[in-house]
């Protein structure tokens, strides 16, 4: 099936570094969706964007929806040991439900003390 | 805690075998989706039930078929298993026909075929 490139596949950084990880696409998306997986765990919704340019923040994590609506980015501010997991973006197109999110192939992010 | 339940968390089983995966939803949740999650993979969308009724389907093989019953709860068989089909499942319901930010995931069953 279709799938997302996402980079970087797997990221080690020290405790306290920003992160930057982004996702794109061939294909125009409505809905961009940020997920994290604890291990373990299945993924949990971090952030949604809904227009192309948005900026969203939760806490230390911030995405923008990017301006052609084929790409999307996550940047997590001052990481700590807790940020470890695996960060999944998903693009949904318009009109599409649940059943027609596609999804990325994963940034990996182990933190080190 | 979603509040999505899946039983087994872990099967190992081997080659040319039939398992069946577990899934109860959210309390209230309609809909049920499973997802395949295969190594370095993201997830692939299999089925989706809505109140009972299969109501969208992607990637799912014919050996693979799934149900979702009056209470709701839902099951994922996988029949004739091969190395390949080894991975994490996991299973997501939502209150309503499909809105993805309304997902809500279970932890997964991690299936081995050896």
């Amino acid at each position: 099936g279709q799938q997302l490139n996402q980079s970087p596949q797997s990221m080690f950084i020290q405790e306290g570094e920003d992160v930057s990880m982004n996702c794109t696409s061939s294909s125009i998306f409505n809905t961009w969706l940020w997920y994290k997986q604890d291990p373990g765990e299945g993924p949990v919704l971090l952030i949604a964007l809904y227009k192309a340019g948005e900026l969203t923040s939760n806490g230390r994590l911030t995405a923008q929806f990017g301006i052609t609506r084929k790409d999307s980015f996550l940047n997590i501010s001052a990481s700590i040991p807790s940020d470890v997991g695996i960060y999944f973006c998903a693009g949904q197109s318009r009109g599409g439900t649940a059943s027609k999110l596609t999804f990325g192939t994963g940034t990996r992010l182990q933190v080190t003390l | 805690d979603s509040g999505v339940t899946q039983t087994p968390k872990h099967l190992i089983t081997a080659t040319g075998q039939r398992v069946t995966l577990r899934c109860s939803p959210r309390s209230g949740d309609l809909s049920v989706y499973w997802y395949q999650q295969s190594l370095d993979q993201g997830l692939q969308f299999l089925i989706q039930y809505y109140n009972g009724e299969e109501r969208a389907k992607g990637n799912i093989l014919e050996r693979f078929s799934a149900q979702q019953f009056p209470d709701l709860h839902s099951e994922l068989n996988l029949s004739s298993l091969e190395l390949g089909d080894s991975a994490l499942y996991f299973c997501a319901s939502s209150g309503d026909r499909g809105v993805a930010e309304k997902l809500f995931f279970g932890s997964g069953t991690q299936l081995s075929v050896l």
